[in-house]
């Protein structure tokens, strides 16, 4: 089974608009991390923001927002007011045991491509 | 403090030769992560090395490929005999513990 789950290959938003990507996940351990990263046409992976499982509070960085619904094991990616420059492939991933088990292998979803246009 | 160094940055290599990928870590980091890339797919866990050691290997191909993290200089990811399927994008992170930092990949050809 698929560990990390993004349904969308594509999405097109306009600008200053916000923009949802899915993400769903599926675990049995109970500590766990998931991550957003964004990758430009430029290839690198940018770290745009974490989740812990047992983080009380959806996590937030600047125009970037985790809508985490455990239950559902859903951690979709909020980007608000798209700018031009948010047009990449956008990467889920998750870790399996907590933060500081000195073991941060990562496993991905196949992404979902982000198109803004003017 | 530089981040995670990787070069080449594009390398292509005729089928059959070998690749040599290289990546430092960002300094004092003892943790370094390899992962693949394939055309329109996410990155896939290669192998996980701290100094000396490789810790997890499961997401290695069994033939061709290797990889070191020597006492002194960077991490290799060694290709042998290298094949079409091989081109992509590779990736190396480091971390001290936790959380990884990426570098920025290396794009390898196959010819």
């Amino acid at each position: 089974a698929q560990k990390i789950t993004q349904t969308q290959p594509g999405m097109f938003v306009q600008e200053k608009e916000a923009v949802t990507l899915d993400c769903t996940y599926d675990t049995s351990d109970p500590s766990y991390g998931l991550f957003w990263y964004k990758q430009p046409s430029s290839g690198e992976m940018i770290f745009l923001i974490y989740q812990g499982s047992y983080d009380q509070q959806n996590a937030t960085e600047g125009r970037y927002s985790l809508n985490f619904q455990k239950a559902r094991k859903s951690a979709n990616l909020v980007i608000s007011a798209s700018q031009l420059g948010d047009s990449a492939m956008y990467f889920c991933a998750m870790r399996e045991g907590g933060m500081n088990s000195g073991y941060s292998t990562l496993t991905f979803g196949k992404g979902t491509m982000l198109l803004v246009s003017p | 403090n530089a981040g995670v160094m990787q070069n080449p940055r594009h390398l292509v290599r005729r089928r059959g030769q070998e690749a040599r990928l290289r990546c430092s870590p960002m300094k004092g980091h003892s943790h370094v992560y390899w992962y693949r890339q394939l055309p329109e797919e996410g990155l896939k866990f290669m192998v996980y090395l701290q100094k000396e050691n490789i810790i997890d290997e499961s997401g290695m191909p069994k033939e061709r490929f290797s990889a070191e993290f020597p006492k002194e200089g960077p991490s290799i990811l060694r290709i042998q005999q290298v094949v079409r399927g091989d081109s992509a994008a590779y990736f190396c992170a480091s971390s001290p513990e936790g959380e990884a930092f990426f570098g920025q990949g290396t794009r390898l050809t196959v010819v």
